[in-house]
């Protein structure tokens, strides 16, 4: 079993509707949790943030964290075409001698006009 | 541009041949990451250095090597290639390797392996 689980998809929605995203994970010490978006043929950049359990917004994006269910997402409102691209979850620990991120294997969106 | 270069963008190699990919960290970052990110197995963590030094492994393979220089950039070569190399292999750079608060890694624009 993979630590993270993430829906590869793809995800197929008209733009302007609400997108949900998610990832599962099985290791209870991860504690930093990101989301980040991958454009076709390019690296991943950052969107989001989040540490522990609890929302955070930033725009139209919403990422939440439940630890206890161990279970993450990512919510994008009034979604656009050029939200189209491939949506990564990564986890890390708290601490310790490495930075490394755990990945889960990306959901692809694309948003139809 | 998130600053992480990469060189070369594609790569196309035959069976058994050994290349060499590299990576040049932003401006004042210390860590550089290894990521190999391939269609059924998604992003995986290869290696980490920090100022020169191993700093942690993941799934890499023996036929697999790294290092960082003295100049903070980063060479990963990959020997014996096998069609199963095929990948994107991405580069990231941190600040700091590891420590308790967040710490983000920037990505390059990846580096296409083909082989043959």
């Amino acid at each position: 079993q993979k630590e993270v689980e993430q829906d590869p998809g793809p995800l197929s929605v008209p733009e302007g509707a609400i997108v949900s995203l998610n990832c599962t994970y099985s290791n209870s010490a991860f504690q930093y949790f990101m989301w980040y978006r991958q454009y076709s043929r390019k690296g991943p950049e950052l969107l989001m943030y989040t540490y522990s359990s609890g929302n955070k917004e930033d725009g139209r994006f919403t990422a939440q964290v439940d630890k206890s269910s161990k279970y993450i997402s990512l919510f994008i409102r009034d979604s656009q075409p050029s939200d189209s691209a491939t949506y990564l979850c990564a986890m890390r620990g708290y601490g310790g001698a490495t930075n490394k991120l755990i990945f889960g294997t990306g959901t692809l969106l694309a948003v139809q006009p | 541009d998130s600053g992480v270069t990469q060189t070369p963008k594609h790569l196309i190699t035959a069976t058994g041949q050994r290349v060499t990919l590299r990576c040049s960290p932003r401006s004042g970052d210390l860590s550089v990451y290894w990521y190999q990110q391939s269609l059924d197995q998604g992003l995986q963590f290869l290696i980490q250095y920090y100022n020169g030094e191993e700093r942690a492994k993941g799934n890499i393979l023996e036929r697999f090597s790294a290092q960082q220089f003295p100049d903070l950039h980063s060479e990963l070569n990959l020997s014996s290639l096998e069609l199963g190399d095929s990948a994107l292999y991405f580069c990231a750079s941190s600040v700091v390797g590891g420590t308790s608060g967040y710490n983000e890694q920037f990505f390059g624009p990846g580096t296409r392996l083909t082989v043959l």
